[in-house]
């Protein structure tokens, strides 16, 4: 089935300093991923459409300039967090779906504890 | 408009006991309505989903409940077992809006021995 990759789990850095978390389909072509924020105890939300080739699209409050989505390739998607600080510790994951499955089904990333201190 | 309202928040059942979760949404829209099961610290895994075409799904122990008219779906887990404890969200998406999911808020199931 299809696999999605995400790296790295666990990740502690100081504030102000930048995150990359990456998200890969292993064996499939996604063009379209999605990243999603999941704080302690709550759901899933979606932060960001991740389209290759082009810009993402960010959801309402959503700071673009804060969360940088890079799509490049047709199996790679980045999320960086930029001058991160501690609220935005929280728990990222990544979605994507496999094109020649005739459903919907999204598969996700096992996800990014980001921790900043 | 594009919530999708999950109850109950949190859940205990005894082993081998029925698990009901259910959920209800506003957008007609909607076509793909999935549940996911998620344990701590990881992400979601999908465990079983259905059309708005078909008002029941049954795969094993778990079965989707899908009432068109009431603009609600349910989980149905039979047979609850200890390894069911996790938190299951529902879903829903549609193909306009390029698949994105919206989740509902999630149920904490924990299931006692």
């Amino acid at each position: 089935g299809a696999v999605v990759s995400q790296h790295p789990s666990r990740v502690i850095c100081k504030s102000g300093t930048s995150v990359k978390i990456e998200c890969r389909s292993l064996d499939f072509q996604a063009t379209t991923m999605f990243w999603y924020r999941q704080f302690p105890k709550q759901s899933l939300m979606l932060m960001a459409t991740s389209n290759e080739g082009s810009k993402a699209t960010y959801e309402q409050g959503v700071e673009k300039d804060k969360f940088l989505i890079n799509h490049a390739s047709l199996t790679l998607s980045t999320l960086t967090v930029t001058s991160a600080h501690p609220e935005d510790s929280s728990f990222y994951i990544c979605s994507a779906r496999d094109p020649s499955q005739t459903n919907y089904g999204y598969t996700f990333g096992s996800g990014t504890r980001l921790t900043v201190v | 408009q594009q919530q999708v309202k999950q109850s109950p928040q949190s859940l205990i059942v005894q082993k081998g006991g029925i698990s009901i979760i259910n959920c209800a949404y506003e957008n007609t829209a909607f076509d793909y309505f999935p549940w996911y099961q998620q344990f701590p610290g990881k992400g979601p895994a999908l465990l079983i989903a259905i059309r708005p075409d078909v008002s029941e799904k049954k795969e094993g122990r778990f079965t989707i409940s899908f009432n068109k008219s009431a603009k609600q779906f349910s989980l149905h887990i039979m047979d609850s077992q200890p390894g069911d404890s996790a938190t299951y969200f529902c879903a829903a998406s549609w193909r306009n809006q390029g698949g994105k999911l919206i989740f509902g808020q999630g149920t904490e199931l924990s299931v006692k021995p």
